[in-house]
């Protein structure tokens, strides 16, 4: 049973343009979520977060959106740059525990 | 520039050997988590600690598989026997206490394939 899902295993779109990476959870107690970042033969890096009583979040080119009623979450590339090209994990947790939730991820390809 | 480290990057064996990953921590961080990537399930939570004790390994094949932390600037994953079916990229990750939105730090992982 998946809690945080990813329906979009890939994603292909033009410099300059803008990126929307798509996140749906199904638990509804998750507190805080999170964009990862992952390079080939490199570990997830922190991208951006938001907590749960926010819609939205932005961080330069980033822009994280949570819809809550909708159980739903997107991060926005605005304008794409040919190093995003990365798989793209959401996760998700429960501030009062310490597990955090990975979804499949999203690999994104930015071309020139 | 702190990072979690990772050792080995690689590690080819065969069938039934002792396989045995190394991640040590960022210094103060007291939260470590081993993740298991694979194509199919994304990245799997295997096993975490908390100022090194075990917390849940739920995710873990308890007969094959166990984590430990002998310190603090340790933490180890052994599979034991192995299987063609363990080859994945294995993650190692450190944090703080989860209560505010403090993000984990991830080494750069042990891709394992057993022959």
């Amino acid at each position: 049973d998946q809690q945080v899902k990813q329906n979009s295993p890939s994603l292909s779109v033009q410099e300059g343009r803008i990126s929307i990476l798509n996140c749906d959870y199904t638990n509804s107690m998750f507190d805080y979520f999170l964009w990862y970042k992952k390079y080939p033969a490199e570990g997830p890096t922190f991208l951006i977060s938001i907590s749960s009583i926010k819609d939205k979040n932005e961080d330069g080119r980033f822009t994280v959106f949570l819809n809550k009623s909708a159980k739903h979450l997107s991060l926005h590339i605005v304008p794409s740059q040919p190093g995003d090209s990365a798989v793209y994990f959401c996760a998700a947790l429960r501030t009062s525990y310490d597990k955090v939730i990975f979804g499949p991820g999203t690999s994104l390809s930015v071309i020139p | 520039d702190a990072r979690v480290t990772q050792t080995p990057r690689h590690k080819v064996t065969e069938m039934g050997q002792e396989v045995t990953m190394r991640c040590q921590p960022i210094l103060g961080h007291n939260t470590v988590f081993w993740y298991r990537q694979t194509m199919m399930q994304g990245l799997e939570l295997l096993a975490y600690f908390r100022n090194r004790a075990p917390l849940d390994d739920s995710g873990m094949p308890k007969d094959r598989f166990s984590a430990e932390m002998p310190d603090a600037t340790l933490a180890t994953l052994k599979i034991q026997p192995s299987e063609p079916r363990d080859s994945a990229v294995y993650f190692c990750a450190s944090g703080l206490v989860l209560g505010s939105n403090q993000p984990q730090h991830f080494g750069d992982g042990t891709r394992l394939s057993i022959l």
